[in-house]
């Protein structure tokens, strides 16, 4: 069965870094897009970033563009998302998720990690 | 930046129809998909490609699209689907979006 598995959330002071990691398994890791989404605390979902099955193709939504970076590794069936300069409002639940179209439709999610930016 | 927009709250009686609308500019070139989420629990998708129902997902959801509007349509509310739903679509360069999410209300 498909599985995802993110860890690599903590606590960091603003201005730190933190790299977030997403174990997947149980499908074709190479044959689909990935995803990070988060939903900060009481709040709304909020995509971050995306990376092609391939990884010739990424984006990420305007707050944490210069900031964060996605990558993969389609030989250990891994999804990664470092970042960087982090801020007070970046603290969130962070999921990674399957994209099972290039325009969305994430099929399959991670359970979170918790990202908390404070001093 | 592209923004989708759903009402922030729908309240319906059991048995009811409730109806969820999201808006954006984008909406008739790119496909829509609609998620519900539970308290602690991540999201499950229930629409994908504006009208599809994934397996699994009951009948009573269903999902439209009219020009810039995409609509969730739950027929026969259970007091189960009190959730909070969001649209997800994206604009025209290629990013990703959700909609600002709407709590259903199963009075």
């Amino acid at each position: 069965q498909v599985q995802l598995v993110e860890s690599g959330g903590g606590l960091v002071k603003p201005g730190g870094s933190l790299r977030l990691s997403c174990a997947a398994s149980g499908f074709t890791f190479s044959d689909y897009y990935m995803t990070w989404i988060r939903q900060a605390p009481g709040k709304g979902l909020e995509w971050v970033s995306y990376i092609s099955d391939s990884g010739t193709t990424i984006f990420y939504t305007d707050s944490v563009k210069g900031r964060f970076s996605i990558s993969r590794d389609n030989a250990k069936n891994s999804l990664f998302l470092e970042m960087n300069s982090l801020r007070a409002e970046d603290t969130a639940v962070y999921y990674c998720a399957r994209a099972h179209s290039s325009s969305g439709d994430f099929d399959y999610w991670g359970q979170g990690t918790l990202v908390t930016v404070s001093s | 930046s592209y923004e989708l927009t759903q009402p922030p709250s729908v309240s319906v009686s059991p048995g009811q129809t409730a109806r969820i609308t999201c808006s954006g500019d984008a909406l008739p070139k790119q496909y829509s998909y609609w998620y519900q989420q539970k308290p602690g629990k991540a999201p499950v998708v229930v629409i994908f490609k504006d009208t599809e129902r994934p397996s699994g997902i009951p009948e009573r959801f269903s999902g439209s699209s009219s020009g810039t509007t995409v609509t969730l349509t739950i027929s026969g509310v259970q007091a189960e689907d009190e959730a909070d739903y969001y649209c997800q679509s994206s604009d025209m360069i290629g990013a990703w979006v959700f909609g600002g999410g709407t709590k259903l209300t199963v009075l």
